[in-house]
């Protein structure tokens, strides 16, 4: 059974950092794209980012883009999100899906979910 | 401000059907595939249709998708309780160069 289990959320003050983990299982991790969408409070989707199957190639949205750093570590299937100078808005669930797909082909899509994990920036 | 359209809300009695909009331009819907997803009361999104009209497999034959242009279409027929969600449109925008969802739309079974 695929499966994906975020985890690393928490409380974090304006200004700080945290870094999210993602634990796949139950298919081959390097093979596939990943990406993080987050979910605000009573709000809609908004994918943040996505990194290829080999971690060469990485994509952000302009609103992380020079915050945020994806990366993976295919050797313990694990994605990871780094959050530095976190904002208010930043207060999401971040969801960690996996991509079917190259990231960016007519194709592509998420196709697998995790369940999520919370991130609050507040003083 | 997402740039894929959907309507705020739409509801139909049980065994009755629904269709949601989804509106975008030739940058993301017009040239890229759309998929659809379920996101039920306190649970993660899930993939519901994907390469505009295909259906993963345990998805029923209650939903279908469609596309035309620059518009997408989800419909729910038989509408039973249990779908009671928010549904979300999605493709990757090629001037963009991310991937979009639509604004939403949440489904009443009255």
């Amino acid at each position: 059974e695929v499966q994906l289990v975020e985890s690393g959320g928490g409380l974090v003050q304006p200004g700080g950092s945290l870094r999210l983990s993602c634990a796949a299982s139950g298919f081959t991790f390097s093979s596939y794209a990943m990406s993080w969408v987050r979910q605000a409070p009573g709000k809609g989707l908004e994918w943040d980012s996505a990194i290829s199957g080999s971690g060469g190639s990485t994509y952000y949205a302009d609103s992380v883009k020079g915050r945020f750093t994806i990366s993976r570590d295919n050797s313990k299937n694990t994605l990871y999100l780094q959050m530095n100078s976190l904002r208010a808005e930043d207060t999401a669930v971040y969801y960690c899906a996996k991509n079917f797909g190259e990231v960016g082909y007519y194709y592509y899509h998420m196709d697998v979910w995790g369940k999520g994990t919370t991130v609050t920036v507040s003083s | 401000q997402s740039v894929l359209t959907q309507p705020p809300s739409v509801s139909a009695a049980p065994g009755q059907k629904v269709t949601i909009s989804c509106s975008g331009s030739s940058s993301n819907i017009g040239n890229n595939y759309v998929s659809w997803y379920q996101q039920l009361p306190g649970t993660a999104p899930k993939l519901l249709i994907y390469d505009n009209n295909k259906r993963p497999s345990g998805i029923p034959d209650r939903f279908s998708g469609s596309k035309s242009g620059t518009s997408a279409t989800l419909g729910i027929t038989g509408l039973q309780t249990g779908d009671e969600a928010d549904y979300y449109c999605g493709t990757w925008d090629s001037s963009l160069s991310v991937y979009v969802f639509g604004t939403g739309t949440k489904v009443t079974v009255l």
